[in-house]
This record gives C-alpha cells, structure tokens and sequence, in this order.
C-alpha cells in the first residue's frame, strides 16, 4: 500500500474540469515537494507539476497543483480526449529516506 | 539533447543478478541525481533507488542490501546490479534524472528513459 493515498480511477467529459487527489503524511508531502507525473499507455512517465504548482515548459496551463498541509491536489480544465492517462503524485520521505508514489490514477475521458 | 537509454533487462531466474546500465547524452551524470524506477506489470510506479552528485545512495527498503545504485563518470553511465532477484523484482526499470534547475527537490525528475523489462522465473 502507497504512503501517497490516490483515488484509482477519474472520470470526466470533454470541457470539463476534474480534480485528482493525493493524500499523504508530515514525514512526506507535509515537508517535503510534491511532484504530479503523467503516463500514457506504454510510454515513460512524464513530469506534469514540479514544486507543488509549477509546470514545466510546454506543459498546457490546464493542469495546475495545489499543496495544503498533507495534501495535494492536481486539476485539469478543459478536459481533452488525449488527457486520458494514469496520473501519479511523488513527494521524498523524510522517515523512509526515500521516494514515495501514489498508487497512480486513471483518467478517463467520456 | 537529453537522452537516456537503458539496457540490460531479460529473463532471468530466482536467485540471479542482473545489471542494468542507463547510458545518458546531452548532459554529464555526475552533475545531476540520478534515479531508478520500477513499475510491475499492471502496477504503479515504485522508485528503487538514488545516487547524488556526491556519491550518496539511498534504496527503497524492498531492494536494500540486494540491488547497488553507481555510475561512471568517464563512461557517463548509470547503473543498477541487481542480485537475489526474486520474482516481485519482475518490472519495467526506468532511469531518471532530477537535480535540474527545476527539479531541485527529490521525487522531481524530467527526464526518463524508455525502460528496460526484467523477468524473473524459472
């Protein structure tokens, strides 16, 4: 079981906004950054948020990342067709000494 | 351009070693930290290990005391031995690097290889 607690599967219709969350602990994302990745079928992860809220260069501004406390939150607006991927959240574990994943969640466009 | 490309994977059974290699271009090793992540059939992402800039290493707990994280500067090449493997060892292994200007924080890494598969069974 991941330390980063994330719902397994997203769902939304083209247009619309949907909100991935991701749950963790003070040893991880309560003092640590929290990073969001996005994977395709059969490709390599992709970073998707840095540092909680940024994104990198050529990343659409309709993803967005929020951190408050022991949580964090990624969302999508305008929701589109090739926006259908599993989404996982990261952040380093002070008490483990190590990097911890979500369990990774998969959206799907209706 | 930032490329990474691992190698090494296969079949191999219960109890074997196996190395992995990560060979970087369009950046020097040595200046980043450099990761493996693993992600089993089916499954999520898992991450296995880290070595910094200055040589520190960290391992997730499931492959502590089995797997060693190194690099060669003069061949600008990441690997991972890997021995004892076992068959929950059995994923994709990915190389990725972090310690970029805007991966500053561990768990950030923007750059990753394709893969390479291990197969542990007899």
């Amino acid at each position: 079981q991941s330390l980063l607690t994330q719902p397994p599967s997203a769902s939304g219709t083209p247009g619309q906004r949907v909100t991935i969350s991701c749950s963790g602990s003070s040893s991880n994302i309560g003092s640590n950054a929290l990073n969001w990745y996005l994977q395709l079928p059969g490709t390599a992860p992709k970073l998707l948020i840095y540092r909680n809220n940024q994104r990198p260069s050529g990343v659409p501004d309709r993803f967005s990342g929020s951190k408050s406390g022991t949580s964090a939150s990624l969302a999508i607006s305008g929701l589109q067709s090739e926006d259908e991927a599993d989404y996982y959240c990261a952040a380093w574990d002070d008490s483990l000494n190590g990097v911890v994943f979500g369990g990774g969640t998969k959206l799907t466009v209706l | 351009e930032v490329q990474l490309v691992e190698t090494g994977g296969g079949l191999i059974q219960p109890g074997g070693s196996l190395r992995l290699s990560c060979a970087a271009s369009g950046f020097i090793v040595s200046s980043y930290y450099m990761s493996w992540v693993r992600q089993a059939p089916g499954k999520g992402l898992e991450w296995v290990s880290v070595i910094y800039t200055g040589g520190a290493t960290y391992y997730a707990d499931s492959v502590k005391g089995r797997f060693t994280i190194s690099r060669d500067n003069s061949k600008n090449t990441l690997y991972l031995q890997m021995n004892s493997l076992r068959a929950e060892d059995t994923a994709v292994y990915y190389c990725a690097r972090g310690g970029s200007k805007i991966c500053s924080s561990t768990s950030c890494y923007d750059y990753w290889g394709l893969g390479t598969l291990v197969a542990v069974s007899s």
